[in-house]
């Protein structure tokens, strides 16, 4: 099956400082991916759905300039966590569905990265 | 719209009895339906999925769900728990590739007793 994958797994950072969080899809190219946030024994929110070579779709509510996404190339996307604050420490997860016929409506999702703010 | 009901936040079985996770959902159109799995601190793996073919779905692991549209339901079954099967188990509705509308329940969490 499709492969997606997410590192790191874990982080610690200072606060103020900026995380950035990478999601590829190994085995298949990806148009769109998509950031989940999940908070403790809860169920996971879209934050935004990243579109290669455009900006990013937010949900309501998130702050863009807070959570900065780049869609660089068919493979790669990353959310960047900037001057993060402990309410920022949580469970990113991506997930990427293959572009094109390849799709078979189904989501990928990677290994989640967990971000701990001090 | 769509929305995702999953009845159960806990649910806790003895290894080797039958499993039931039960989900129900609201579409305004056909959807699709998808049931994932979470172990700690991972990513969501799929178990199975549901797009308008056959209504029994069989999936990884030995679970399968049933789409049953008179009920609005897509219950997950297993005949007999395993202890790797403990792990958070979430019910997800869609509509077919309409991904960044996937709504996902709220998750039940299956203890597997020994």
């Amino acid at each position: 099956g499709a492969v997606v994958s997410q590192h790191p797994s874990w982080v610690i950072c200072k606060s103020g400082t900026s995380v950035k969080i990478e999601c590829r899809s190994l085995d298949f190219q990806a148009t769109t991916m998509f950031w989940y946030r999940q908070f403790p024994k809860q169920s996971l929110m879209l934050m935004a759905t990243s579109n290669e070579g455009s900006k990013a779709t937010y949900e309501q509510g998130v702050e863009k300039d807070k959570f900065l996404i780049n869609h660089a190339s068919l493979t790669l996307s990353t959310l960047t966590v900037t001057s993060a604050h402990p309410e920022d420490s949580s469970f990113y997860i991506c997930s990427a569905t293959p572009s094109g016929s390849s799709n078979t409506g189904e989501l990928f999702f990677g290994e989640g990265s967990r971000l701990t703010v001090l | 719209a769509q929305s995702v009901t999953q009845l159960d936040s806990h649910v806790s079985v003895s290894e080797g009895t039958p499993v039931l996770l039960r989900c129900n959902y609201s579409s305004s159109y056909s959807p699709s339906l998808f049931w994932y799995v979470q172990h700690p601190n991972k990513g969501l793996q799929l178990l199975l999925k549901y797009t308008s073919a056959a209504t029994l779905v069989k999936g990884i692991n030995g679970f399968e769900a049933e789409f049953k549209k008179s009920e609005t339901s897509f219950h997950l079954t297993k005949p007999s728990a395993h202890m790797s099967d403990a792990a958070e188990y979430f019910c997800v509705v869609s509509l077919l590739y309409n991904f960044n509308k996937f709504y996902f329940g709220s998750g039940t969490k299956l203890n597997v007793k020994p």
